[in-house]
């Protein structure tokens, strides 16, 4: 099946460093992405959706300006962590949708750890 | 609240034995996907399910839609310890976005 490939894995930075954390579609091309976190024992919350080309849509109560989104090929999206803080610890997943068979695609995650 | 229940939220069976997972919802489903997920891992793609009264079978898990698609069940037949996870059950909202169930957490006693 298609492959979406998240980078990196594994990160920990310090108290108001930013994060950046790519997403790639490996063999298709993904107009839409999507971005989730994910809080231990719990499902996957949808944080926003990543547009080529355009704006990202963000879900209620995620925060434009602390969750930056860029998505600027039919491959890749990143989602920027900025002024991180403990609190923005967690694992976080993106999605592409391969539209060919309408199958959606997830990377292996990120665990975010802010000290 | 969860558009979409799952249940049940845990599940412990000894290896060998047959196991459902269930995944209801309040609206008609466009389409229903399960995914199965390691801890601290990404989601695995199993199956997609979208007409009505549609079954699926890959290896030893079959799922099936409900005639009216608002109900799906993930069937695991002789259990084996790499069966163990979580599962998960998602839909589309509109045309776009997936949205998933709490969760089913497995366990697979040898």
């Amino acid at each position: 099946g298609a492959v979406v490939s998240q980078h990196p894995s594994w990160v920990i930075c310090k108290s108001g460093t930013s994060v950046k954390i790519e997403c790639r579609s490996l063999d298709f091309q993904a107009t839409t992405m999507f971005w989730y976190r994910q809080f231990p024992k719990q499902s996957l919350m949808l944080m926003a959706t990543s547009n080529e080309g355009s704006k990202a849509t963000y879900e209620q109560g995620v925060e434009k300006d602390k969750f930056l989104i860029n998505h600027a090929s039919l491959t890749l999206s990143t989602l920027t962590v900025t002024s991180a803080h403990p609190e923005d610890s967690s694992f976080y997943i993106c999605s592409a949708r391969d539209y060919r068979g309408n199958i959606q695609y997830f990377g292996a995650g990120t665990r975010l750890s802010v000290l | 609240s969860q558009e979409l229940e799952q249940s049940p939220q845990s599940l412990i069976v000894q290896e060998g034995k047959n196991l459902t997972i269930n995944c209801t919802s309040s609206k008609t489903l466009y389409g229903l996907y399960w995914y199965k997920q390691k801890y601290g891992e990404g989601l695995i793609f199993l199956m997609m399910l979208q007409k009505g009264g549609e079954e699926k079978s890959h290896e030893k898990i079959t799922a099936k839609l409900d005639e009216k698609k608002q109900q799906s069940s993930l069937h695991i037949t002789a259990s084996q310890p790499s069966h163990a996870g979580i599962y998960l059950c998602g839909a589309l909202r509109g045309s776009n976005d997936m949205r998933f169930g709490a969760g089913t957490r497995l366990t697979v006693k040898p």
